[in-house]
């Protein structure tokens, strides 16, 4: 099976633009969770999505929203880019909840 | 709130040596535990897991971790390090939802 894949894998953004990550989960795995991942932060968990539904969510501004497809493919959007937004984020998928989450290779993001 | 603790930021070990990260969560509930390894710029691959039932979890590459639930502990052993075990490793834990909550990561270096 594939593993889950991240696009772009690299961006460059400008302070104020907006920015949408996408995520294609292994097959058949209907959970999709992202983390942002920062020297400084660490990983931090941003939302979970299950069966098109927003499930959980982290303590992050209303700046980072997604939402998830029918086919379980996921998208994050951040508004109005900040400096400190520049990290690596990292999507993960699993079966149901609670269970195992596999993670993509990620999107490095700068913001300039 | 469940949290994980990893002391240290990074080990240093002999090629050939034993490999020892502690993890240390803090539940009322004994959580889902996970060992992930990140290589550099790439995402986060499971190293193992524990669950439920036998305490001692043999994972990939010759890592395992035990269980001790009376230590709130889950460290990550390795007989023998290689060369190719340097990496950044990151305890986590999960429970009711499906949000991982991750350590600080510790940065393992190999010397030949």
């Amino acid at each position: 099976k594939a593993g889950v894949t991240q696009t772009p894998r690299y961006l460059i953004k400008t302070r104020g633009q907006q920015v949408t990550l996408s995520c294609s989960p292994i097959s058949g795995h209907r959970s999709v969770s992202w983390y942002q991942q920062t020297p400084g932060q660490g990983l931090q968990f941003l939302f979970e999505y299950f069966s098109e539904t927003q499930r959980n969510k982290g303590n992050f501004p209303g700046r980072f929203s997604g939402r998830q497809f029918s086919n379980s493919r996921s998208e994050m959007n951040v508004s109005t880019l900040e400096l400190g937004d520049s990290a690596l984020y990292l999507c993960a998928s699993s079966l149901e909840q609670e269970e195992t989450q596999y993670f993509g290779p990620g999107t490095r993001l700068l913001v300039l | 709130a469940q949290s994980v603790t990893q002391l240290g930021s990074h080990v240093s070990v002999s090629e050939g040596a034993l490999v020892l990260l502690r993890c240390n969560y803090s539940s009322s509930v004994p959580p889902y535990l996970f060992w992930y390894v990140q290589y550099p710029n790439q995402g986060l691959q499971l190293l193992l897991k524990y669950t439920t039932g036998a305490t001692l979890v043999k994972g990939i590459n010759g890592f395992e971790a035990e269980f001790k639930k009376s230590e709130t502990s889950f460290h990550l052993t390795k007989p023998s390090a290689h060369m190719s075990d340097a990496a950044e490793y990151f305890c986590a834990a999960t429970g009711a939802n499906s949000k991982l909550t991750f350590g600080k990561g510790i940065t393992l270096s190999v010397r030949p």
